[in-house]
């Protein structure tokens, strides 16, 4: 039971350009949304949050997008640069409680110049 | 910079045996969570300690598996008689515990457990 769904498992953008990655989740009980980024080697860094009572979420070039009633939420990253080419996984839990995060399988961003 | 530091990086073992893992927290986080990542996957929820105490374990952590974080401060993870699926990067994470809200894990840099 993937609650949390990434289903584009690759994205191809140009240096400078919009990059939207997109993230699907099942479980209405979710109020709080995440997005880490994953170099190879390393662990996930954390970029971007989102609490279920906003609907934008702004960190220079990074935009969270929050559609509750769809349950989608989305990542842009303007300008993109070579630097933002990595695995990018959304997650999802609930604000009280254990933090316990749901991942979504990722989505491999690569920039090209 | 004092992030999550885990130990060892790389960890490669016969099947049947037992393997344990280090981790070490950001110190002012008194939330430890320890997270299973395979190919292709995000990571998944193993278990989660408050301070020493472990609050709440995933139907993933079968009776092979133990965490531990006896004063608060690092945890281990320990695998018995380890098999060809338990290969996977094991991560670990902290967090401040926050009354109100929520504030985002910090990770690792995991250790990557080959069982041949």
């Amino acid at each position: 039971d993937q609650q949390v769904k990434q289903n584009s498992p690759s994205l191809s953008v140009q240096e400078g350009r919009i990059s939207i990655l997109n993230c699907d989740y099942t479980n209405s009980m979710f109020d709080y949304f995440l997005w880490y980024k994953k170099y190879p080697a390393e662990g996930p860094t954390f970029l971007i949050s989102i609490s279920s009572i906003k609907d934008k979420n702004e960190d220079g070039r990074f935009t969270v997008f929050l559609n509750k009633s769809a349950k989608h939420l989305s990542l842009h990253i303007v300008p993109s640069q070579p630097g933002d080419s990595a695995v990018y996984f959304c997650a999802a839990s609930l604000i009280q409680g254990a933090q316990k995060l749901v991942f979504g399988q990722g989505t491999r961003l690569t920039i090209n110049p | 910079d004092t992030g999550v530091s885990q130990d060892p990086r790389h960890k490669i073992t016969k099947r049947g045996q037992n393997v344990t893992f280090r981790c070490d927290p950001i110190s002012e986080h008194n939330r430890l969570y320890w997270y299973r990542q395979t190919l292709g996957q995000g990571p998944e929820f193993l278990t989660y300690f408050q301070n020493e105490a472990q609050l709440e374990k995933s139907r993933l952590l079968s009776d092979r598996f133990s965490a531990e974080r006896p004063k608060g401060s690092f945890s281990t993870l320990e695998i018995q008689r380890t098999e060809q699926g338990d290969s996977a990067m094991y991560l670990c994470a902290s967090s401040p515990f926050r009354s109100k809200g929520n504030s985002p894990l910090h990770f690792g840099n995991g250790t990557r457990l080959t069982v041949t």
